[in-house]
């Protein structure tokens, strides 16, 4: 089955502890990218990728840390997570831009206490 | 800079009542136009997409949508609403360079039965 695998569902940490939130994807996609939710503020891009070894900053990249160094995979680090990175992470791919919409993985609340 | 704006926050209808959710969106290269929906506790879907062609999109679950270049606009349309289309929806715009998705804020339906 075609799918965006995110890894764990659910998380809590703590302030400072290092984490990371796993994706993968089977569909052979080159573009992937890291979303984090929050009520009123809808979908805000993090980072992307639109190949391996190529990544760019979205719109609040500060706090995270990526790497594409397969194709398939796109691990989004948390170096020092703090409680405003709680939030709800959503990773998506897309075969490459233009007419293909992105497909999103189930999703990984984070919780930072 | 690109952006996308959805006017209504929180919509509130009844079943079988006629549906329009807006979307402007700020863009000045080629446009790559989505709507995803998110129902409660689950990931984003896609319900349509325009990319070129045919201005009307049908999507699916009797979604359609109509960009108008002129206004900058993709709003979204159902004919009557069913009680199952409670859910948060998304417009987004896509770089057809970067492969960049920027979202709306996004729009609260909820369907009384």
């Amino acid at each position: 089955e075609a799918q965006v695998t995110q890894n764990p569902r659910y998380l809590i940490t703590v302030t400072g502890k290092k984490l990371t939130v796993t994706c993968s994807q089977n569909m052979n996609h080159e573009y992937m990218s890291w979303y984090r939710q929050d009520p009123g503020l809808g979908l805000r891009q993090i980072y992307y990728s639109m190949n391996v070894e190529v990544t760019d900053k979205g719109d609040v990249p500060e706090g995270y840390k990526v790497s594409r160094k397969e194709k398939r995979n796109f691990p989004l680090i948390l170096e020092s997570p703090s409680p405003n990175q709680t939030s709800l992470y959503f990773c998506a791919s897309s075969f490459r831009a233009g007419g293909y919409g992105y497909t999103f993985g189930s999703g990984t609340r984070l919780t930072v206490v | 800079a690109q952006s996308v704006s959805q006017h209504n926050h929180h919509v509130i209808l009844s079943e079988a009542a006629s549906l329009e959710l807006g979307c402007n969106y700020s863009y000045g290269g080629t446009v790559n136009l989505f709507w995803y929906v998110q129902y409660p506790g689950q990931h984003l879907q896609l319900l349509l997409k325009y990319f070129s062609g045919d201005p009307l999109v049908k999507g699916i679950k009797g979604f359609e949508a109509e960009f108008i270049k002129s206004k900058f606009s993709f709003n979204l349309r159902k004919p009557s609403v069913q009680w199952s289309d409670t859910a948060e929806y998304f417009c987004a715009v896509m770089s057809s360079n970067t492969g960049k998705l920027i979202f709306g804020q996004g729009t609260t339906l909820q369907v009384k039965p």
